[in-house]
Formats: structure tokens, sequence, C-alpha cells
């Protein structure tokens, strides 16, 4: 079974700096997809970036950024330039791509990092 | 395009009985996944139907249930309630199952039980 590992509970960043979220993944499969989402006090969960494991090349959305390192099984989400709206718990999530399961639409998500982002 | 609704967003019940929640996908959206989020135990997914049928189960007791409706709404229903079920269930819906196609998720319905 696949788990999906967040192990810092809560960050916390000055406005305009850059900080780093943590985290690693356990699976066999070697087709999968990886994502970051977002969710602000609302609740409403944002996608933030996502990435394929077939391509090595590291996904950038505007200051979002990760480091993908497949052999690490690593997902690290860089958030350059930090704005007060970036506040939010943020989920690291794992999708098969399918395999013998057959593809699927299901997340398993890490247990998340609360980012606070100071004036 | 209007996002993915859910209804009702707010929800109290009394331990015993029983609650249907609904989700209405993106128009032209055929998945939809449900996921129960609570403090204890995180976001945990319950199903996946797409075009009426369920692809996939959570690990979760027979008392929560689910279906598709042939314009894609589903519903879920939890059955005999207990004060365990109280969470946020959160439903996502997408195009279809293969490639990295985004998920959009609804705002949720946050349910009591009491």
């Amino acid at each position: 079974a696949q788990t999906v590992t967040q192990s810092q509970p809560e960050m916390s960043v000055q406005e305009a700096e850059t900080v780093t979220l943590s985290c690693t993944y356990d699976t066999s499969e070697s087709d999968y997809y990886l994502f970051w989402y977002k969710q602000p006090p609302s609740r409403q969960m944002i996608l933030v970036i996502r990435q394929e494991a077939y391509k090595q090349q590291n996904a950038t959305e505007n200051r979002f950024s990760v480091n993908f390192q497949k052999a690490a099984k690593s997902f690290s989400l860089k958030i350059s330039d930090s704005q007060l709206g970036d506040a939010a718990m943020y989920f690291c999530a794992y999708r098969s791509a399918g395999g013998r399961g057959g593809a699927t639409n299901k997340l398993i998500f890490g247990t998340g990092t609360l980012l606070a982002v100071q004036p | 395009k209007a996002g993915v609704t859910q209804t009702p967003r707010y929800l109290i019940k009394t331990r015993g009985q029983q609650v249907t929640l609904s989700c209405s996908p993106i128009s032209g959206h055929r998945s939809v996944s449900w996921y129960q989020q609570t403090p204890g135990q995180g976001l945990q997914f319950l199903f996946e139907y797409f075009s009426e049928t369920q692809r996939n189960k959570g690990n979760f007791p027979g008392r929560f249930s689910g279906r598709q409706f042939s314009n894609s709404r589903s519903e879920m229903n939890v059955s005999t309630l207990e004060l365990g079920d109280s969470a946020l269930y959160l439903c996502a819906s997408s195009l279809v199952v293969t490639g990295v196609y985004e998920q959009y998720f609804g705002p949720g319905t946050r349910l009591t039980v009491t």
C-alpha cells in the first residue's frame, strides 16, 4: 500500500521569504502522480502543483516549484516570495497512474503542514 | 463554469440516524470521489464513481455507501450514525479517471453527530 508522509506539522515564513515543505512517499509502483494541495481556512481544497513521475523535470507554477527526487521518493514544495494569502494547510498527495488496480482518481494524502506567513 | 457544489453545507444529526449528502460535479465531469476529513485521521478516501459505476472503495464500514446518477451527480449515505462520523465530507470531480487531469474539490459538508 502507498503512504505519504509530511514530517512538518507546522511551518512559519516571513512575507517575501522562501519556504520549503517536505513530503516523502512510499510506493512500489513506477508510474504515478504527485500533487500539492492547499486548504485555506475556508476549507476549499485547491490544487497548487502537480508532477508526473515519468517526467524528470521539476514542475513549476509561478512562485511554486517542486523538487522531485524519484529514487529518494521525495517531493518537496518550495514557495518563493511568500505572501499572506499563502497561509493555509498544505497537503501532499499521491495518485496511482493505473497498473494492476486500474486507473483511479483516488488520492492518498499526507497529514498536512500548516503554513503561517508573518507580515 | 460553475464549480463543484455540495449540499447541505452544514448538518447536525443524532446518533443512530442516517444522512444523505449530495455532490454535483462540474458540468461534463464524469468522475466523482468522496473523502472524509477529521482532525484525528486526516483525509481519507471513501469511494470513487465513474459513469455510475463504483471504481474504488476505501476502508470504511458498510454503513457508508454511495451512488452516482446518470447526470454524474453523486450521493453518499451514512446509516446508523456514530459520534466518530463527525467530519468534513469533501467530494471532488474530474473529467475522466486516466491522466493527470485536475480534480476539483467542493466546499464540503460539515457533519456533526451528537
